[in-house]
């Protein structure tokens, strides 16, 4: 089975601290992404990545960057947190081996106080 | 992508059958419909895919109509434990559509003792 592991479920930070969330897959896969989920709004994509060093902006990437130095490992990180960025955040891989399919990790949850 | 239909909530008792219902009726060519479900608080699941002819996993079964307008994910014993929503989705596998996989608002199914 694919595994997508965040490395925090849950998080409270402080406006204007930086924040790195971790994200590691364990099947190879050339394809990583970054959304975050808000009610009524749907999933969004923040950022993903198709190989190493290699990073394309979603629909959302403002106050966002990404760092992907090896092939299992994408974190994304907020430069300086607000308030507007609590949510919900997913990693999630993919192969163009395996159809394009999207795995999700178990999603992390980040509260900006 | 092509736009999808499912029922907004379904009731089903545990150990018989869930048939879950997904209108896609403006599905092209090189669409396939994938099923996803999401637990409270986690992420989304993949559960199967297909493009035109039925099939199977150890999650569940996918029949897809002959004309492709509409698809039924069947779990063939339901437990309490997929109690979730499920979301339907048309997508294409190509590059260009990396990532982006656009969830309505899914069907509700809670699976009752």
């Amino acid at each position: 089975d694919v595994k997508v592991t965040q490395s925090s479920r849950y998080l409270v930070k402080r406006t204007g601290e930086k924040v790195f969330l971790e994200c590691v897959q364990d099947m190879d896969h050339e394809n990583m992404f970054w959304y975050r989920q808000d009610p009524g709004l749907g999933l969004r994509l923040i950022y993903f990545s198709y190989d190493v060093k290699m990073k394309e902006k979603g629909d959302i990437p403002e106050g966002y960057s990404v760092s992907r130095e090896k092939k299992e490992r994408f974190s994304l990180i907020l430069e300086s947190a607000s308030t507007n960025q609590t949510s919900m955040y997913l990693c999630a891989s993919s192969s163009p081996i395996a159809w394009n399919t999207i795995y999700f990790g178990e999603g992390s949850w980040l509260t900006v106080v | 992508d092509a736009k999808t239909t499912q029922p907004p909530s379904m009731d089903c008792a545990e150990g018989r059958a869930a048939n879950l219902p997904c209108n896609h009726s403006t599905i092209s060519g090189n669409e396939y419909v994938y099923w996803y479900r999401q637990i409270h608080s986690q992420g989304p699941q993949y559960i199967i895919h297909g493009l035109k002819n039925n099939e199977t996993n150890e999650m569940a079964s996918l029949i897809i109509t002959e004309d492709r307008k509409s698809s039924t994910l069947i779990l063939p014993h339901a437990t309490l434990r997929d109690t979730a929503v499920y979301y339907c989705i048309v997508r294409d596998h190509g590059s260009s559509n990396t990532g982006k996989l656009i969830f309505g608002q899914g069907t509700t199914l809670q699976v009752k003792p």
